[in-house]
């Protein structure tokens, strides 16, 4: 196991229409996080799991956006009816409690591109 | 709402000198991270701290919390251009049974050779 894992990096897609991203955690981690950036900003929390129970949801967050963590492994994040507003890298972590220390390792992103 | 408020926000140096950059919030955290991120890439952990007047040290990089733990800041000694990058402080506040990590607004540095 190598590190957090998304797929795709990149998904260029047009106004309208739905999308999915994958996140594959570090695998002992029990806990997932979905953020998103924009360019120059800090990653905005969007969501948080341990393990399959969705602890929290901001409330920046519209229904267009849904997270599963099916069986506390991998997450996907769903965004129906994208808007140019979207635009951003999507990141996933992973983390686990250990020592009363919470340490989350990113994986690369996905740069979603709505055209 | 908890925020962590990062100074600068831009920083330009040359190569070879100091510089110290901030993480500060009103809330204390549980514990506080630090962040590098490349552009078009994840942010890449650094370091953790824990206990209050902690200083930890990654080769030039030198990283200490507050006593109240309600700040930290980032010291590179004699910069280089490889340090180039967003730096982003995280911390985690108490908070029964939620392990949320908040980000701050990042210090985008830029080192000339």
């Amino acid at each position: 196991d190598t590190g957090v894992s998304q797929d795709p990096r990149h998904k260029i897609t047009k106004r309208g229409q739905n999308v999915t991203f994958r996140c594959d955690p570090i695998s002992e981690h029990n806990r997932l996080y979905w953020y998103r950036q924009t360019l120059g900003q800090g990653p905005e929390f969007l969501t948080y799991f341990q393990n399959e129970a969705q602890l929290e949801k901001s409330r920046l967050l519209s229904d267009r956006f849904s997270a599963e963590r099916p069986k506390g492994s991998f997450s996907t994040l769903e965004i129906q009816r994208t808007e140019q507003g979207d635009s951003a890298m999507y990141l996933c972590a992973s983390s686990s409690r250990q020592g009363g220390i919470t340490e989350a390792f990113f994986g690369q992103g996905t740069r979603l591109t709505v055209v | 709402t908890q925020l962590l408020e990062q100074s600068p926000q831009f920083l330009s140096i040359q190569e070879g000198e100091n510089l110290t950059v901030y993480c500060n919030s009103s809330s204390v955290f549980s514990s506080l991270q630090w962040y590098r991120q490349e552009p078009g890439e994840g942010p890449v952990l650094l370091v953790t701290v824990v206990t209050g007047g902690e200083v930890k040290k990654l080769k030039r990089l030198t990283f200490q919390f507050g006593d109240a733990r309600k700040d930290s800041s980032l010291h590179i000694t004699a910069a280089q251009p490889g340090d180039t990058g967003l730096y982003l402080c995280a911390g985690v506040f108490p908070n029964f049974g939620n392990e949320k990590l908040t980000f701050g607004t990042g210090t985008r540095l830029t080192i000339i050779p």
